[in-house]
Protein backbone atom coordinates (compact mmCIF):
# COMPACT_ATOMS: atom_id res chain seq x y z
CA UNK A 1 0.00 0.00 0.00
CA UNK A 2 1.49 3.04 -0.88
CA UNK A 3 2.24 5.52 1.77
CA UNK A 4 3.02 9.46 2.14
CA UNK A 5 3.60 10.60 5.97
CA UNK A 6 3.74 13.78 6.90
CA UNK A 7 5.14 14.41 10.30
CA UNK A 8 2.45 16.48 12.11
CA UNK A 9 -1.33 16.32 11.67
CA UNK A 10 -1.22 19.96 13.63
CA UNK A 11 1.14 22.69 14.82
CA UNK A 12 0.78 25.83 16.60
CA UNK A 13 4.13 28.10 15.97
CA UNK A 14 5.12 31.63 17.09
CA UNK A 15 5.19 34.74 14.39
CA UNK A 16 9.23 34.74 13.86
CA UNK A 17 9.76 30.72 14.50
CA UNK A 18 11.70 29.00 12.13
CA UNK A 19 9.26 25.80 11.24
CA UNK A 20 10.09 22.40 10.00
CA UNK A 21 7.09 20.39 7.94
CA UNK A 22 8.35 16.66 7.21
CA UNK A 23 7.26 14.47 4.47
CA UNK A 24 7.98 10.70 4.01
CA UNK A 25 7.09 8.76 0.75
CA UNK A 26 7.83 4.40 1.01
CA UNK A 27 7.27 4.01 -3.12
CA UNK A 28 10.91 5.38 -4.23
CA UNK A 29 9.19 7.97 -5.79
CA UNK A 30 11.74 10.22 -7.77
CA UNK A 31 9.03 13.84 -7.52
CA UNK A 32 7.53 15.32 -4.21
CA UNK A 33 5.95 18.51 -4.16
CA UNK A 34 4.61 20.79 -0.88
CA UNK A 35 1.50 22.59 -2.13
CA UNK A 36 -0.66 24.96 1.04
CA UNK A 37 -4.53 24.72 0.77
CA UNK A 38 -6.80 27.71 1.52
CA UNK A 39 -10.57 28.07 1.58
CA UNK A 40 -11.30 30.33 -1.74
CA UNK A 41 -7.63 29.79 -3.58
CA UNK A 42 -7.42 25.87 -3.64
CA UNK A 43 -4.12 23.88 -4.24
CA UNK A 44 -1.14 26.18 -4.81
CA UNK A 45 2.04 24.25 -5.27
CA UNK A 46 5.19 25.88 -3.34
CA UNK A 47 8.06 23.86 -3.85
CA UNK A 48 8.76 20.35 -5.89
CA UNK A 49 11.94 18.21 -6.30
CA UNK A 50 12.62 15.95 -9.33
CA UNK A 51 15.48 14.36 -7.76
CA UNK A 52 17.85 14.22 -4.70
CA UNK A 53 19.28 17.55 -3.71
CA UNK A 54 17.43 19.30 -6.66
CA UNK A 55 14.05 21.52 -6.37
CA UNK A 56 11.62 23.91 -8.36
CA UNK A 57 9.66 26.55 -7.06
CA UNK A 58 6.12 26.49 -6.96
CA UNK A 59 3.66 29.38 -7.57
CA UNK A 60 4.05 30.88 -4.48
CA UNK A 61 7.71 30.07 -3.09
CA UNK A 62 8.20 33.10 -1.06
CA UNK A 63 8.92 32.52 2.90
CA UNK A 64 9.65 29.18 2.22
CA UNK A 65 12.56 26.93 1.76
CA UNK A 66 12.83 22.68 0.60
CA UNK A 67 15.20 20.44 1.54
CA UNK A 68 15.52 16.97 -0.53
CA UNK A 69 18.74 14.59 1.33
CA UNK A 70 17.35 11.62 0.73
CA UNK A 71 15.09 10.26 -2.24
CA UNK A 72 12.34 9.18 0.82
CA UNK A 73 12.18 12.26 2.79
CA UNK A 74 11.10 16.03 1.66
CA UNK A 75 11.32 18.98 4.18
CA UNK A 76 8.97 22.39 3.89
CA UNK A 77 10.74 24.71 5.76
CA UNK A 78 9.12 28.47 6.88
CA UNK A 79 12.18 30.43 7.76
CA UNK A 80 10.26 33.08 9.89
CA UNK A 81 6.78 32.08 10.21
CA UNK A 82 3.64 34.39 9.56
CA UNK A 83 0.40 34.77 10.28
CA UNK A 84 -0.36 34.59 6.96
CA UNK A 85 1.71 31.01 6.40
CA UNK A 86 -1.41 29.63 8.82
CA UNK A 87 -2.98 26.92 5.89
CA UNK A 88 -3.06 23.35 5.34
CA UNK A 89 0.02 21.96 3.82
CA UNK A 90 -0.39 18.61 1.91
CA UNK A 91 2.87 16.66 0.89
CA UNK A 92 2.46 14.53 -2.67
CA UNK A 93 4.92 12.16 -4.27
CA UNK A 94 4.86 10.58 -8.10
CA UNK A 95 7.11 8.64 -9.99
CA UNK A 96 9.08 10.30 -12.49
CA UNK A 97 7.99 7.82 -15.61
CA UNK A 98 8.75 8.09 -19.66
CA UNK A 99 4.85 6.46 -19.19
CA UNK A 100 3.39 10.08 -18.06
CA UNK A 101 0.43 9.11 -19.06
CA UNK A 102 0.42 6.55 -16.27
CA UNK A 103 1.88 8.78 -13.66
CA UNK A 104 -0.45 9.46 -10.53
CA UNK A 105 0.11 11.74 -7.89
CA UNK A 106 -0.45 10.05 -3.65
CA UNK A 107 -0.92 12.46 -1.13
CA UNK A 108 -0.05 12.77 2.80
CA UNK A 109 -2.86 13.53 4.75
CA UNK A 110 -2.08 17.01 6.06
CA UNK A 111 -0.66 19.33 8.54
CA UNK A 112 -2.41 22.05 9.57
CA UNK A 113 -0.22 24.81 10.79
CA UNK A 114 -1.63 27.60 12.99
CA UNK A 115 0.59 30.87 13.31
CA UNK A 116 -0.25 33.13 16.35
CA UNK B 1 -1.80 28.48 -19.24
CA UNK B 2 -4.25 25.87 -18.09
CA UNK B 3 -7.41 26.20 -16.05
CA UNK B 4 -9.37 23.57 -14.35
CA UNK B 5 -13.08 24.53 -13.39
CA UNK B 6 -15.45 22.41 -11.32
CA UNK B 7 -18.80 23.13 -11.17
CA UNK B 8 -21.05 23.19 -9.01
CA UNK B 9 -19.05 23.99 -5.82
CA UNK B 10 -21.71 22.58 -3.62
CA UNK B 11 -24.40 19.68 -4.30
CA UNK B 12 -26.45 18.11 -1.82
CA UNK B 13 -28.63 15.18 -2.47
CA UNK B 14 -30.58 12.55 -1.22
CA UNK B 15 -29.32 9.16 -0.46
CA UNK B 16 -29.11 6.62 -3.16
CA UNK B 17 -29.10 9.12 -5.54
CA UNK B 18 -26.53 8.95 -8.71
CA UNK B 19 -24.96 12.01 -9.36
CA UNK B 20 -22.39 13.95 -11.83
CA UNK B 21 -19.68 15.68 -10.80
CA UNK B 22 -17.80 18.04 -13.44
CA UNK B 23 -14.46 19.42 -14.80
CA UNK B 24 -13.36 21.24 -17.41
CA UNK B 25 -10.00 22.62 -18.35
CA UNK B 26 -8.91 24.64 -21.08
CA UNK B 27 -5.85 22.89 -22.50
CA UNK B 28 -6.40 19.63 -24.13
CA UNK B 29 -2.41 18.75 -23.65
CA UNK B 30 -2.79 16.64 -20.85
CA UNK B 31 -0.93 13.31 -19.60
CA UNK B 32 -3.80 12.59 -17.92
CA UNK B 33 -6.66 13.54 -15.32
CA UNK B 34 -6.81 12.35 -11.89
CA UNK B 35 -10.07 12.28 -9.26
CA UNK B 36 -9.17 12.63 -5.86
CA UNK B 37 -11.69 12.87 -2.37
CA UNK B 38 -10.89 14.96 0.74
CA UNK B 39 -12.47 14.95 3.95
CA UNK B 40 -12.46 18.06 5.95
CA UNK B 41 -9.28 18.79 7.87
CA UNK B 42 -7.30 15.21 5.61
CA UNK B 43 -5.15 15.09 3.21
CA UNK B 44 -6.37 13.88 -0.93
CA UNK B 45 -7.08 10.31 -1.35
CA UNK B 46 -6.86 9.20 -5.13
CA UNK B 47 -9.75 7.48 -6.67
CA UNK B 48 -9.62 7.12 -10.25
CA UNK B 49 -6.23 8.33 -12.79
CA UNK B 50 -7.60 8.34 -16.66
CA UNK B 51 -5.20 8.42 -18.81
CA UNK B 52 -5.48 10.97 -21.64
CA UNK B 53 -5.76 7.71 -24.39
CA UNK B 54 -8.28 6.64 -22.45
CA UNK B 55 -12.14 7.08 -22.43
CA UNK B 56 -13.07 6.06 -18.87
CA UNK B 57 -12.40 4.53 -15.77
CA UNK B 58 -14.17 2.37 -13.11
CA UNK B 59 -13.75 1.90 -9.91
CA UNK B 60 -17.03 0.00 -7.66
CA UNK B 61 -19.22 2.80 -7.55
CA UNK B 62 -17.46 5.25 -9.52
CA UNK B 63 -17.00 6.22 -12.64
CA UNK B 64 -14.86 8.68 -14.09
CA UNK B 65 -15.05 9.51 -18.24
CA UNK B 66 -12.63 12.07 -20.37
CA UNK B 67 -12.96 13.93 -23.37
CA UNK B 68 -10.14 15.68 -23.90
CA UNK B 69 -11.33 17.01 -27.67
CA UNK B 70 -14.31 19.02 -25.40
CA UNK B 71 -12.04 19.42 -22.42
CA UNK B 72 -14.50 17.86 -19.85
CA UNK B 73 -14.34 14.80 -17.43
CA UNK B 74 -17.45 14.12 -15.57
CA UNK B 75 -16.97 11.34 -12.12
CA UNK B 76 -20.22 9.56 -11.72
CA UNK B 77 -21.27 8.19 -8.46
CA UNK B 78 -23.82 5.63 -8.39
CA UNK B 79 -26.14 4.93 -5.57
CA UNK B 80 -24.97 7.30 -3.41
CA UNK B 81 -24.33 7.09 0.73
CA UNK B 82 -24.17 9.56 3.41
CA UNK B 83 -19.97 8.42 3.78
CA UNK B 84 -19.63 9.40 0.14
CA UNK B 85 -20.25 12.93 1.59
CA UNK B 86 -16.78 14.74 1.12
CA UNK B 87 -14.80 17.60 -1.49
CA UNK B 88 -13.62 15.89 -4.44
CA UNK B 89 -10.90 17.17 -6.80
CA UNK B 90 -10.16 17.17 -10.08
CA UNK B 91 -6.76 17.64 -11.27
CA UNK B 92 -4.72 17.06 -14.77
CA UNK B 93 -1.22 16.54 -15.49
CA UNK B 94 0.08 18.90 -18.19
CA UNK B 95 1.84 17.98 -21.19
CA UNK B 96 5.53 19.24 -20.95
CA UNK B 97 5.18 20.95 -17.69
CA UNK B 98 7.29 19.47 -14.70
CA UNK B 99 4.88 20.92 -12.38
CA UNK B 100 2.74 18.07 -13.14
CA UNK B 101 -0.94 18.80 -11.46
CA UNK B 102 -2.95 21.82 -12.29
CA UNK B 103 -6.23 21.23 -9.83
CA UNK B 104 -9.54 22.35 -9.35
CA UNK B 105 -11.49 24.05 -6.80
CA UNK B 106 -13.43 21.08 -5.97
CA UNK B 107 -16.94 19.89 -5.19
CA UNK B 108 -17.97 19.88 -2.25
CA UNK B 109 -20.71 16.84 -2.01
CA UNK B 110 -23.19 16.25 0.70
CA UNK B 111 -25.42 12.91 0.95
CA UNK B 112 -27.82 12.99 3.16
CA UNK B 113 -29.78 10.07 5.19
Amino acid sequence: DVKVTQSSRYLVKRTGEKVFLECVQDMDHENMFWYRQDPGLGLRLIYFSYDVKMKEKGDIPEGYSVSREKKERFSLILESASTNQTSMYLCASSLRSLAREHTEAFFGQGTRLTVV
Amino acid sequence: KQEVTQIPAALSVPEGENLVLNCSFTDSAIYNLQWFRQDPGKGLTSLLLIQSSQREQTSGRLNASLDKSSGRSTLYIAASQPGDSATYLCAVRVSGSARQLTFGSGTQLTVLP
